[in-house]
């Protein structure tokens, strides 16, 4: 099946630095990926959908020059927290639609901790 | 209104117990409809997936959208304590449209 594989799984940084999380798309190509945000024991909120080759797309409220994204190739989206503060403790999660298959395909998260 | 709505729970069954899950929605723009299962702290992993109404079996799921209603479920049958997780359903308006999640119902399955 499709595998989308998400790293680091778990980052603490300094206030003020930031951040990039990496998902790469393994055995497919994923012109679309979609960045979320889930804070403990609330649901998934969508804050951007990263489009190969083109500028990704911010859901309302989503800070686009904190939260980089780049979307390079078919097989990578990068996601970076930049100047990053406590209330940007969160876990981040991507995922990505495999072509003609069902569903979309999420990773494993990445936990961020901002002290 | 929230566009999906899903009971949060907390809800504890038996092992062996039939389980019923269920979410609403207003946007009758849906067409696809996922469930996810989600343990702490991974990410969600896809159950089910449905396109428009009816039904989808699955070894021991079964999923149910009655568009009319604007209402889906998930059944799990013979459940397991690793059935234990999170529940989430989400649903788009098809092809790489953003997915709208429900807010999740936690399950625990007692041995």
């Amino acid at each position: 099946g499709a595998v989308v594989s998400q790293h680091p799984s778990w980052v603490i940084c300094k206030s003020g630095t930031s951040v990039k999380i990496e998902c790469r798309s393994l055995d497919f190509q994923a012109t679309t990926m979609f960045w979320y945000r889930q804070f403990p024991k609330q649901s998934l909120m969508l804050m951007a959908t990263s489009n190969e080759g083109s500028k990704a797309t911010y859901e309302q409220g989503v800070e686009k020059d904190k939260f980089l994204i780049n979307h390079a190739s078919l097989t990578l989206s990068t996601l970076t927290v930049t100047s990053a503060h406590p209330e940007d403790s969160s876990f981040y999660i991507c995922s990505a639609r495999a072509g003609d298959r069902d569903g979309y395909t999420f990773g494993s998260g990445t936990r961020l901790t901002v002290v | 209104q929230k566009e999906v709505e899903q009971d949060p729970g907390p809800l504890s069954v038996p092992e062996g117990a039939i389980v019923s899950l269920n979410c609403t929605y207003s946007n009758s723009a849906f067409q696809y409809f996922m469930w996810y299962r989600q343990y702490s702290r991974k990410g969600p992993e896809l159950l089910m997936y449905t396109y428009s109404s009816g039904n989808k079996e699955d070894g021991r799921f079964t999923a149910q959208v009655d568009k009319s209603s604007k209402y889906i479920s998930l059944f799990i049958r013979d459940s397991q304590p690793s059935d234990s997780a999170t529940y989430l359903c989400a649903m788009s308006q098809g092809g790489n449209y953003k997915l709208t999640f429900g807010k999740g119902t936690l399950l625990t399955v007692n041995p």
